[in-house]
């Protein structure tokens, strides 16, 4: 039930398209939904995150969007860039010092 | 933002030598700290909470007497690799928890023993 299941394992979009991302949990007590991007060799950075009392959040290009019936959120990049090639991982937790449980993460690939 | 500190980058050491990582928080109070252990094309696995002046809680299968962690103050947290070995070489992070600014990681070290 601690579970984070992340899909899919690896994507590859044309620059200037659309990445999606999707992951989807089982506990019901998760109330804090982060997305994160990792480059090679360094630490996650935090892109986005919501909380289940909206549906969707848009930050630039980055947007969130959440369906707590499905259980499932998303991560939408828009007018995807060579510079976001990297490794993205969506995680949940009960925020409140508990620990954050991690998808598999994606391997986001966007060609020129 | 929130930042965190990790030191160092990366270190090579000896088998049956111990390294220490260091973790800071550089703008906000880290009352806990998440260390993590990551394999190449993997997830982030949680190796231990540590709460601010109390002992850490370790997840199942991670060796205690290994990975000694300690959180002796709100700024800073350290992970030592005892007797480390190469089964150790790995890329390890930390994260401070804040309510303002969620999970802040560290940029991780990378272990190699050799």
């Amino acid at each position: 039930q601690q579970q984070v299941k992340q899909s899919p394992q690896s994507l590859i979009v044309q620059k200037g398209g659309i990445s999606i991302i999707n992951c989807a949990y089982e506990n019901t007590a998760f109330d804090y939904f982060p997305w994160y991007q990792q480059f090679p060799g360094k630490g996650p950075a935090l892109l986005i995150a919501i909380r289940p009392d909206v549906s969707e959040k848009k930050e630039g290009r980055f947007t969130i969007s959440f369906n707590k019936s499905a259980k499932q959120f998303s991560l939408h990049i828009m007018d995807s860039q060579p510079g976001d090639s990297a490794t993205y991982f969506c995680a949940a937790a009960i925020q409140g010092a508990q620990k954050l449980v991690f998808g598999q993460g994606t391997r986001l690939t966007i060609n020129p | 933002g929130a930042v965190v500190s990790q030191h160092p980058s990366w270190v090579i050491c000896k088998s049956g030598t111990s390294v220490k990582i260091e973790c800071r928080s550089l703008d906000f109070q880290a009352t806990t700290m998440f260390w993590y252990r990551q394999f190449p094309k993997q997830s982030l696995m949680l190796m231990a909470t540590s709460n601010e002046g109390s002992k850490a809680t370790y997840e199942q299968g991670v060796e205690k007497d290994k990975f000694l962690i300690n959180h002796a103050s709100l700024t800073l947290s350290t992970l030592t690799v005892t007797s480390a070995h190469p089964e150790d070489s790995s890329f390890y992070i930390c994260s401070g928890e804040d309510r303002a600014y969620g999970y802040t990681f560290g940029s991780g070290t990378r272990l190699t023993v050799v």
